[in-house]
């Protein structure tokens, strides 16, 4: 079956750093790809998608590329804010609308 | 973007009760929706899709006696938990689908943490 896998957390920067979450994946066909983004005390958001391989998704100074060829999605920012502090999630969906979750990573960037 | 709510945010129950968490969608109409249930420090697992008007497609493992969803109108789900058990304590997070031309996104809500004594 279908699977996401990203590197567990958590991940402590300082405030300007680079972050980089790795995520892989697992699926039959040509699934589109997301991260989503858990703020305390909120629902999930979503952050950026890719629908195709090579897209780039963007958002908030995010990017992720679609890597068919290493069936990667990894999440970067040049640099992070305090505010960034969240939990991420990368996702995929195949064939209808469900989407599989990987197991999140905890960010927490410090001042 | 769309804005999901859940009703309640948090609530705590003796074991044995039932327990009802509204999911509805504030600014569209959705005729699909998703429960997912979140266990600490781990990711979402879809428990069903609720479909308006029809019956609820479960998951693999997921006990349709239990969990009981309802999709009666294009804004509102609910989940209700069945004689709950201590194991049924979770986060239950639920999703609206706002379908738009060919673009189908998810929106989620902010989740129902459940504490069952």
């Amino acid at each position: 079956g279908d699977s996401v896998t990203q590197m567990e957390g958590p991940v402590t920067l300082s405030e300007e750093a680079f972050l980089t979450i790795n995520c892989t994946y697992t699926a039959t066909g040509y699934p589109s790809l997301f991260w989503y983004v858990q703020y305390p005390g909120e629902g999930l958001q979503l952050l950026l998608k890719a629908t195709k391989a090579d897209d780039k998704g963007s958002n908030k100074g995010f990017e992720a590329t679609y890597r068919k060829e290493t069936t990667s999605f990894h999440l970067e920012k040049g640099s992070v804010q305090v505010s960034d502090s969240a939990v991420y999630f990368c996702a995929l969906k195949a064939a209808g609308n469900k989407l599989t979750f990987g197991g999140g990573t905890r960010v927490l960037v410090k001042p | 973007g769309a804005v999901v709510s859940q009703h309640p945010s948090r609530v705590i129950c003796k074991s044995g009760t039932s327990v009802k968490i509204e999911c509805r969608s504030l600014d569209f109409q959705a005729t699909t929706m998703f429960w997912y249930r979140q266990f600490p420090k781990q990711s979402l697992m879809l428990m069903a899709t609720s479909n308006e008007g029809s019956k609820a497609t479960y998951e693999q493992g997921v006990e349709k006696d239990k969990f009981l969803i309802n999709h009666a109108s294009l804004t509102l789900s609910t989940l209700t938990v069945t004689s709950a058990h201590p194991e049924d304590s979770s986060f239950y997070i639920c999703s609206a689908l706002r379908t738009s031309g060919r673009v189908d996104e998810q929106f989620f809500g902010p989740g129902t943490r459940l504490t069952v004594l």
